[in-house]
């Protein structure tokens, strides 16, 4: 079974406004990390945000935030103000406990239009 | 120099070559790894050393071997390849959370920009 789900193969948005890429996830363990990782055309995976499943508040960092919802299995990352250089690859993945390697999804193409 | 260094940043090579791929990272990290990413498909990890001791081989070919002298560099042997292995292979590190619940420490993985490999 998939391990991390996006669902989303490409998105557009306009410049300036806000997106959201969806993640969902499935393990069993109740100790795991959340991450989103951008990889633009230059093929470098750029780490965004991390979510660990204990913390009680939504990460954010700047233009990022990650809408955690841990009874749905969900951990999608909200992009506010877009912008031009957002336009990449966008993947999620998880690290279960005792220290697994990390999984990724499939990612979703983020194309941002001026 | 900072992060996570990958060289050669692009490699072609026929089937009968033999050649190295090589990863530096100077993040004071103990663990690194090896990924593959081909075109539709999601990352592929290869191989991960935790404190220099390989602690997963996910069932990858004989034709790539991994090599890891030290807890900063990394290297991915190369040799008797196959077209569909053409593909970006990125290296990555972390600090090992071993004994930490998971939940309550970060520890993302640093990147390399990669390794554009084609077969011919």
């Amino acid at each position: 079974a998939q391990k991390i789900t996006q669902t989303q193969p490409g998105m557009f948005v306009q410049e300036k406004e806000a997106v959201t890429l969806d993640c969902t996830y499935d393990t069993s363990d109740q100790s795991y990390g959340l991450f989103w990782y951008k990889q633009p055309s230059s093929g470098e995976m750029i780490f965004l945000i991390y979510q660990g499943s204990y913390d009680e508040q939504n990460a954010t960092e700047g233009r990022y935030s990650l809408n955690f919802q841990k009874a749905r299995k969900s951990a999608n990352l909200v992009i506010s103000a877009s912008q031009l250089g957002d336009s990449a690859m966008y993947f999620c993945a998880m690290r279960e406990s005792g220290n697994t390697p990390l999984v990724f999804g499939k990612g979703t193409r983020l194309s941002v239009i001026a | 120099e900072t992060g996570v260094t990958q060289t050669p940043r692009h490699l072609v090579m026929g089937m009968t070559n033999k050649k190295s791929l090589k990863c530096e990272q100077h993040l004071g990290h103990n663990a690194m790894y090896w990924y593959k990413q081909s075109a539709k498909k999601p990352l592929e990890l290869m191989f991960v050393y935790n404190f220099k001791e390989q602690t997963e081989n996910n069932s990858v070919p004989s034709r790539f071997s991994p090599e890891c002298p030290n807890s900063s560099h990394l290297f991915l042997h190369l040799h008797t390849l196959q077209p569909e292995d053409s593909a970006l292979y990125l290296c990555a590190s972390s600090q090992d959370v071993r004994g930490y619940a998971l939940g309550k420490i970060q520890s993302p993985l640093h990147f390399g920009n990669g390794t554009r490999l084609t077969v011919t």
